[in-house]
């Protein structure tokens, strides 16, 4: 168990839905990092927060926007959803940033997120 | 894109025996770390080098790391059918500001 929770674990919706996917960090982790894994892109990073502030964006697309709350814990909305979209979201923390202290990522267990 | 390339894309080998795999860059790295995810689950880290170091162990695993070459390499001596599970490289690029991008993964099958 990396002590890292998501929520929910699997979320079937249809196309033009919006969702919402939930990230509970590590206790102590100021770091949240969202990642997308799809079978043709691999393992994408999206976004990263610190203590509450964004602090490094990816591929994440205009529809998908987060968010990490003053509890630490985030929030990695999705809307006008597309079939493409279809994928395993992860969730890792982390104490700082990767490169100070330790570097490792905490996962989660990942939200699949099928859109019919 | 992603910043890690592994190879090989799949490793198939029988219980007892060494496996080896490979990470190549494109940037200068603060360090470069190494993952396991089993089927579906989520990914777990094993182990990280720093830029300064050019190699590092772990239990059975043996990393290590040329950045002259921009090129990584993960030992898993003695291999268990437990080891099957799919293993990326992960690099924190000086300047990305903790983004931390991940390669393809190498697929390991490990039979008894």
């Amino acid at each position: 168990d990396s002590g890292v929770t998501q929520t929910p674990k699997h979320l079937i919706t249809a196309t033009g839905q919006r969702v919402t996917l939930r990230c509970s960090p590590r206790s102590g982790d100021l770091s949240v990092y969202w990642y997308q894994q799809s079978l043709d892109q691999g393992l994408q990073f999206l976004i990263q927060y610190y203590n509450g502030e964004e602090r490094a964006k990816g591929n994440i697309l205009e529809r998908f926007s987060a968010q990490q709350f003053p509890d630490l814990h985030s929030e990695l909305n999705l809307s006008s959803l597309e079939l493409g979209d279809s994928a395993l979201y992860f969730c890792a923390s982390s104490v700082g940033l990767a490169g100070v202290g330790t570097g490792e990522l905490f996962f989660g267990e990942g939200s699949r997120l099928t859109v019919l | 894109s992603q910043q890690g390339e592994e190879d090989p894309q799949a490793l198939s080998i029988q219980e007892g025996e060494n496996a080896t795999m490979n990470c190549s860059y494109k940037t200068s790295i603060n360090n470069l770390q190494w993952y396991r995810q089993n089927s579906g689950r989520g990914l777990v880290h094993l182990i990280l080098i720093r830029s300064n170091e050019r190699e590092k162990h772990s239990g059975r695993l043996r990393v290590t790391l040329d950045t002259s070459k921009k090129s990584s390499s993960l030992l898993i001596t003695a291999s268990r059918a437990a080891d099957t599970a799919s293993y990326f490289c992960a690099t924190d690029a000086i300047g990305s500001w903790g983004k931390l991008q991940f390669g393809a993964g190498t697929q390991v099958v490990v039979t008894p």
